[in-house]
């Protein structure tokens, strides 16, 4: 079965820090990855997404950046981290596009900068 | 553009009662489809159901339900004989066909109450 490891839990860090939050995704092969976030009462806002090793699109300007390394890996960086930049960060796996597939999420990340 | 609207922000209901939460959509393509995720305390997002828009059955899943009203762009969620465990935000999501990319609403909270 397939499963998704979302890494750390929580994470505390102070303004101007870097950031590396990663997503490795177990049992399937060539998965779609995305990194949404989700601000306090608000929805969920899809930062990035990749349908390929090396192929990163992103969704939103800011201060982060995507990259995946190998197939099932997907890491979420900042250089250095602003105020705003605080919320719950998800990361999500499918296979195939259209819909055809369902998100499957990871637990997230509780990201707060101080 | 494609949006996806959560009138409701919060809701509340009574064990073994009925709820329906709303959510109304917008987009240019002809198929796509539609999901409803539920995000209970612990922040995991859990697939409830899916529509695909080319059919005109209205999905179900155990106690969950749509109401799918393709004219009106229209995506209802009912469930029934509420239980605790129900107690979550409630996302509406939008994948039109052939993109990778899943658009969310903002959600509804729904409190079941004893």
């Amino acid at each position: 079965s397939q499963t998704i490891h979302q890494w750390p839990a929580t994470l505390v860090q102070p303004v101007g820090s870097p950031l590396s939050l990663e997503c490795t995704v177990e049992g399937t092969s060539n998965p779609n990855l995305y990194w949404y976030r989700q601000a306090a009462g608000r929805g969920l806002q899809l930062l990035f997404y990749s349908v390929g090793i090396g192929q990163i699109s992103s969704e939103v300007p800011q201060n982060l950046s995507a990259s995946r390394p190998q197939d099932r890996q997907f890491i979420l960086s900042s250089k250095k981290l602003l105020l705003s930049d605080s919320g719950f960060y998800l990361c999500a796996w499918s296979v195939g596009a259209g819909g055809n597939s369902p998100l499957h999420f990871g637990n997230g990340t509780r990201l707060t900068v101080t | 553009a494609q949006t996806v609207t959560q009138s409701q922000p919060e809701m509340s209901v009574q064990e073994a009662e009925t709820v329906t939460l709303s959510c109304t959509y917008d987009t240019s393509e002809n198929n796509y489809y539609l999901f409803w995720y539920k995000q209970p305390p612990s922040r995991q997002m859990i697939l409830v159901i899916r529509q695909e828009a080319y059919k005109q059955q209205n999905a179900t899943e155990n106690r969950f339900s749509v109401n799918f009203q393709k004219a009106a762009k229209s995506f209802s969620l009912k469930i029934s004989d509420s239980q605790l465990g129900d107690t979550a935000m409630y996302f509406c999501a939008l994948n039109p066909y052939n993109t990778d990319k899943l658009i969310f609403g903002t959600g509804t909270r729904l409190q079941v109450f004893p």
